[in-house]
């Protein structure tokens, strides 16, 4: 049982590229969620999902893309990434009362 | 969901309880206190929930005061290892968005 798990771990981009993030989870969980952490803030959520096939937006959505076509896997993408996205992404899926983290993807845009 | 406050740092001596503490002054009926917390630069981690009761797990005890205003995280013999930043969220279960404020950065000192 790996629980949530994320790749890549560490990427940097130049302003412009893109690039997914994947989310993974083996707990049959619902409920799944993007979030990002800036220096000395706390997470931000800005895409969440109730389920396969469904998206929603969340606080700060913009600039970025989702997708959840298999119930276990959770993308985010950015289309042209910006150095104001520089930051830490953590995924995160739940159960009826505990939201499971992954380990962070660090991301760095020049 | 209900917003809270937290004190934004504080230290224990190691081995000793750290109690912190929380106000939710607005919470709701339904609505819930969760503790997560985040060692530094891992994925949040949940510590513990509760409606009305006390609760007790392996990990820490929550107090919520009668009328529901404020709560109190207790860690009973503080390790090194619970150094991090512990986050109290008020929320409905299954509610979509975690609000993660600024938290109490704990310290734990040999």
């Amino acid at each position: 049982n790996a629980g949530v798990t994320q790749t890549p771990k560490f990427r940097v981009l130049k302003t412009g590229q893109s690039m997914t993030l994947l989310c993974a989870q083996d707990m049959n969980h619902e409920y799944m969620y993007w979030y990002r952490q800036d220096p000395g803030m706390g997470l931000r959520l800005i895409h969440y999902s109730v389920g396969e096939g469904t998206t929603a937006k969340g606080e700060v959505p913009d600039g970025y893309n989702v997708s959840r076509l298999k119930k276990q896997n959770f993308l985010l993408g950015l289309e042209s990434a910006a150095p104001s996205q520089t930051s830490v992404y953590f995924c995160a899926s739940t159960d009826y009362n505990e939201q499971f983290f992954g380990p962070g993807t660090r991301l760095t845009v020049l | 969901d209900a917003k809270t406050t937290q004190p934004p740092s504080m230290d224990c001596a190691e081995g000793r309880a750290a109690n912190l503490p929380c106000n939710h002054s607005t919470i709701s009926g339904n609505e819930y206190v969760y503790w997560y917390r985040q060692i530094h630069s891992q994925g949040p981690q949940y510590i513990i929930h509760g409606l009305k009761n006390n609760e007790t797990n392996e990990m820490a005890s929550l107090i919520i005061t009668e009328d529901r205003k404020s709560s109190t995280l207790i860690l009973p013999h503080a390790t090194l290892r619970d150094t991090a930043v512990y986050y109290c969220i008020v929320r409905v279960p299954l509610a979509y968005k975690l609000s993660f404020g600024a938290g109490t950065t704990v310290t734990v000192r040999a």
